[in-house]
């Protein structure tokens, strides 16, 4: 059966620290891949999408970036974290028409 | 663009009732899901449409999906604590990099006893 783990699960970090998030899936093979950032109370905003190994899609420009070094391997980073970059970050993965499945989520506060 | 719309985006509901949460998107998809999220946690899938037409229910949930309306109802049925959460729908569209998913703001359910 189909898995994905995000890690970490909470990260508290300061203001201008970097920041790696890491997303993998196992037991499907060229899933595409989605991260998205939830505020509190909020909706799910689109950030980063990859239907394949180096093929990235960027939704909203902002200071992250997004990697896929491996088939089932996303990776979500930033230079220099901003207090705007606090909230609820959700991998995804899907195949065809199914539904996405999500992660269990990383919850990042910026102090 | 595609913009997906949710109503209402609070519902506080005693425990027993009926109520319906409506899903409007802007272009033409034909690939609608529905998502529950429980606070502080991860999105679950609840159900799937995938044609016009199409009905889905599990237990006291049923889905449907008129795709001449661009419309999808969750119509919830003798509402119980249980099922207080946040609902997301959300619409699948081709992209030139594959299949994208616009989710709309969510509703968020309250049961009261």
């Amino acid at each position: 059966s189909q898995t994905i783990h995000q890690w970490p699960a909470t990260l508290v970090q300061p203001v201008g620290s970097p920041l790696s998030l890491e997303c993998t899936v196992e037991g499907t093979s060229n899933p595409n891949l989605y991260w998205y950032r939830q505020a509190a109370g909020r909706g799910l905003q689109l950030l980063f999408y990859s239907v394949g190994i180096g093929q990235i899609s960027s939704e909203v420009p902002q200071n992250l970036s997004a990697s896929r070094p491996q088939d089932r391997q996303f990776i979500l980073s930033s230079k220099k974290l901003l207090l705007s970059d606090s909230g609820f970050y959700l991998c995804a993965w899907s195949v065809g028409g199914q539904p996405q499945h999500f992660g269990d989520g990383t919850r990042l506060s910026i102090l | 663009e595609l913009k997906v719309e949710q109503n209402p985006l609070f519902l506080s509901m005693q425990e027993g009732k009926n109520y319906t949460i409506y899903c409007n998107y802007s272009t033409t998809s034909d690939r609608l899901y529905w998502y529950r999220q429980d606070p502080g946690k991860s999105l679950e899938s609840l159900f799937v449409l995938l044609s016009n037409g199409a009905v889905k229910q599990e237990g006291r949930l049923m889905a449907s999906l008129d795709t001449k309306a661009r419309l999808s109802t969750l119509h919830i049925t003798a509402a119980v604590h249980d099922l207080s959460a946040t609902y997301f729908c959300a619409v699948a569209t081709l992209t030139t990099y594959g299949q994208n998913f616009v989710f709309g703001p969510g509703t968020r359910l309250s049961v009261l006893p």
